[in-house]
């Protein structure tokens, strides 16, 4: 059974740097699929903000692009993400998810049970 | 431009049935989609890919109570027999030209 555990700080500065890690268990990046970051404000809905190959091959939300870089480190079997200049509109529960592809459809089939991160001085 | 339209809520009686829908933006009616459920303070949970004939494949342990169908640029979610762990949020999801995208969500009420 595929699981992920997101971690990192609960509370960021504004201007700063979000960073979060994504922990797979169950199943070795190495082995294939993408690996993406996907993000809920409180109370709103679900934004994709990027996803990565076991490779390093990225692609990212073009509203967020500039300010995202998505890494992977698969001798930890883990995938990170950073997010620059935060303003009070980045505060979310932040998921990360495994990126399944079947005929043509690229979706997200296994979640983390997400972290909060509030954006605040 | 990719859009996924949800409406923002729907209720049924405990036992009953509810259908949700999941519309395509124009020019995008043959695209699969992704179902996802969110139970209250948990994490998404996927929970079915389906297909423009309304073929479907369903992720591991999801019941049989849960069924989707396609008919033109709409997709739908059927939940029979609601049980009182349904009330949920659920999101379509799509993907097209390298972005993914979401759908606003349902919110189901378990009556």
């Amino acid at each position: 059974q595929v699981q992920l555990q997101e971690s990192g700080p609960g509370l960021v500065k504004p201007s700063e740097t979000l960073s979060l890690t994504c922990a797979v268990s169950g199943y070795s990046i190495s082995s294939g699929y993408y690996w993406g970051w996907i993000r809920q404000p409180p109370g709103k809905g679900l934004e994709w903000i990027g996803s990565i190959y076991h490779s390093g091959s990225t692609y990212y939300n073009p509203s967020l692009k500039s300010r995202v870089t998505i890494s992977v480190d698969t001798s930890k079997n883990q995938f990170s993400l950073k997010l620059s200049s935060v303003t009070a509109a980045d505060t979310a529960v932040y998921y990360c998810a495994r990126v399944q592809k079947r005929y043509g459809l690229y979706y997200f089939d296994y979640w983390g049970q997400g972290t909060l991160v509030t954006v605040s001085s | 431009q990719l859009v996924l339209t949800q409406s923002p809520s729907a209720s049924a009686s405990l036992g009953a049935s509810v259908k949700l829908t999941c519309t395509l933006s124009s020019g995008h009616s043959s695209y699969a989609i992704a179902w996802h459920q969110q139970q209250p303070e948990k994490g998404p949970r996927y929970l079915m890919k389906l297909n423009s004939d309304g073929s479907h494949s369903k992720g591991d342990g999801i019941p049989d109570r849960f069924s989707g169908s396609s008919s033109g640029a709409e997709r739908y979610l059927t939940i029979s027999s609601l049980q009182s762990e349904d009330e949920a949020d659920y999101y379509c999801q799509t993907w097209g030209t390298g972005i993914h995208v979401f759908g606003t969500g349902t919110k189901v009420t378990v009556l």
